[in-house]
């Protein structure tokens, strides 16, 4: 089975930095691309970022693009998310989440998602 | 501001047919694929379509994807009560080099 376990959600103040991770278990991790997900306090989901299976490249919303940097290990079957110059508008909950096929952009499963405050 | 834009909203009684709309444009549904989430609050979001009209294993043949052009749509048959929750259309946008979400639709059961 699956599991994507995510943590590293604290309360931070605006400007600050955070190291978001996801363990991964039950499948062959650097099979398949990863992404990052988040859904703000307004209850949309917002795509946020995707790491290619070997992290040979990665791609990011507008939103956060030059302040967040997504990477992994595959030998410790982790996916991370660095946020720098954290904003209010930051605050969500970000889910981790593996691609279905591989490289299909199709996000399946979804981990239950670690809680990121900014807030002073 | 979403690329891609949904209704707000759909109700309908139980048993009835409803359909939720997503409409976006040549540099994402146009192009690419279009895949439906079913979001709960408070749960993780579960993929319900993916490739425009397939459906994942366990997921019930009340749900159904199709697209055309550059607009894609979610039906649902039968509604049923625990069908009352948010569904949201997705696709990758070339132009953006992104992944894009609707704002979501909330489907209520009457």
């Amino acid at each position: 089975e699956v599991q994507l376990v995510e943590s590293g959600g604290v309360v931070v103040q605006p400007g600050g930095s955070l190291r978001l991770s996801c363990a991964a278990s039950g499948f062959t991790f650097d099979d398949y691309a990863m992404h990052w997900v988040r859904q703000g306090p307004g209850g949309g989901l917002e795509w946020v970022s995707l790491i290619t299976w070997d992290g040979g490249s990665t791609y990011y919303a507008d939103s956060v693009k030059g302040r967040f940097t997504i990477s992994r290990d595959n030998s410790k079957n982790s996916l991370y998310l660095q946020m720098n110059s954290l904003r209010v508008e930051d605050t969500a909950l970000y889910y981790c989440v593996k691609d279905k096929y591989g490289s299909s952009w199709t996000l399946d499963p979804w981990g239950q998602g670690t809680l990121v405050t900014v807030s002073s | 501001q979403s690329v891609l834009t949904q209704p707000p909203s759909a109700s309908g009684t139980p048993g009835q047919r409803v359909t939720i709309s997503c409409s976006g444009s040549s540099s994402n549904i146009g192009s690419n694929s279009v895949h439906w989430y079913q979001h709960l609050p408070g749960t993780a979001p579960k993929l319900l379509i993916y490739r425009n009209d397939q459906r994942p294993s366990g997921v019930p043949a009340r749900f159904s994807g199709s697209k055309s052009g550059t607009s894609a749509s979610l039906a649902i048959s039968g509604l049923r009560s625990e069908d009352e929750t948010d569904y949201y259309c997705a696709a990758w946008d070339d132009s953006l080099s992104g992944y894009v979400f609707g704002p979501g639709t909330k489907v209520t059961v009457l």
